[in-house]
């Protein structure tokens, strides 16, 4: 079945620990994205590629890096520059252009930093 | 710049009735699409429905329907006979013509379905 993966699904890290999120498709889509979402609020945007090789900052870029090196894959690092990194983390494709433009999401990853 | 505002934190609706979710936009694009997600408690976010700005008829999917007013610039969903398994937070988000795929989103609006 075609989809998204995120993995790991729980996570735990101590403050000052660069952590990676991994987030895998085989939906055959060009553009990939990853959101965050805290308790009780919207998704924002954090980086976003929409072919591979090439990723823009999204909104909330700050403390946070990303690489596109495959199409499949799209992995994001939560540095420990990131000040308040305990959130749910929601990774999404699409074919950016034609038809609606709709997300596909993974089931998401959730980050605690004790 | 784009904007979307969900004005209801949550909403409570007995099983079999109808409940309408608000949800109104900001946009500068000419052309744009309007979305609805539901998060259930898992966490995973569910495609209902979808509504380009050009579209005449307003978007029906199954139990989901979408009030569509443009001039309001309303995008409001609908649920009828509402179902215990429809109790999950309820997104609007909208994708404007120059957004590159991007999608922004309101807030959301926790819908509580009683028995």
């Amino acid at each position: 079945d075609g989809g998204i993966t995120q993995s790991p699904k729980y996570l735990f890290r101590k403050e000052g620990q660069n952590v990676t999120l991994s987030c895998e498709q085989n939906l055959n889509h060009d553009a990939m994205y990853w959101y965050r979402q805290d308790p009780g609020q919207g998704l924002r945007l954090i980086y976003y590629s929409q072919i591979v090789n090439d990723f823009q900052k999204g909104d909330i870029a700050e403390g946070y890096s990303v690489s596109r090196e495959k199409k499949e894959s799209f992995p994001l690092t939560v540095t420990s520059a990131q000040k308040n990194p305990t959130a749910f983390y929601l990774c999404a494709s699409s074919i950016p252009f034609t038809g609606t433009g709709e997300l596909f999401f993974g089931e998401g990853s959730r980050l605690t930093v004790l | 710049a784009q904007k979307i505002t969900q004005t209801q934190p949550g909403m409570f609706v007995q099983e079999k009735e109808a409940v309408t979710l608000d949800c109104t936009y900001d946009t500068s694009d000419p052309s744009y699409g309007l979305f609805w997600y539901k998060q259930p408690s898992s966490g995973e976010m569910i495609f209902l429905i979808y509504q380009g700005s050009y579209d005449q008829q307003n978007a029906t999917e199954g139990r989901y329907s979408l009030n569509f007013q443009k001039a309001r610039k309303s995008a409001n969903l609908v649920i009828s006979a509402s179902q215990l398994g429809d109790s999950a937070m309820y997104f609007c988000a909208m994708l404007g013509g120059t957004s590159y795929g991007k999608l922004t989103f309101g807030q959301g609006t926790i819908l509580t379905v009683h028995p």
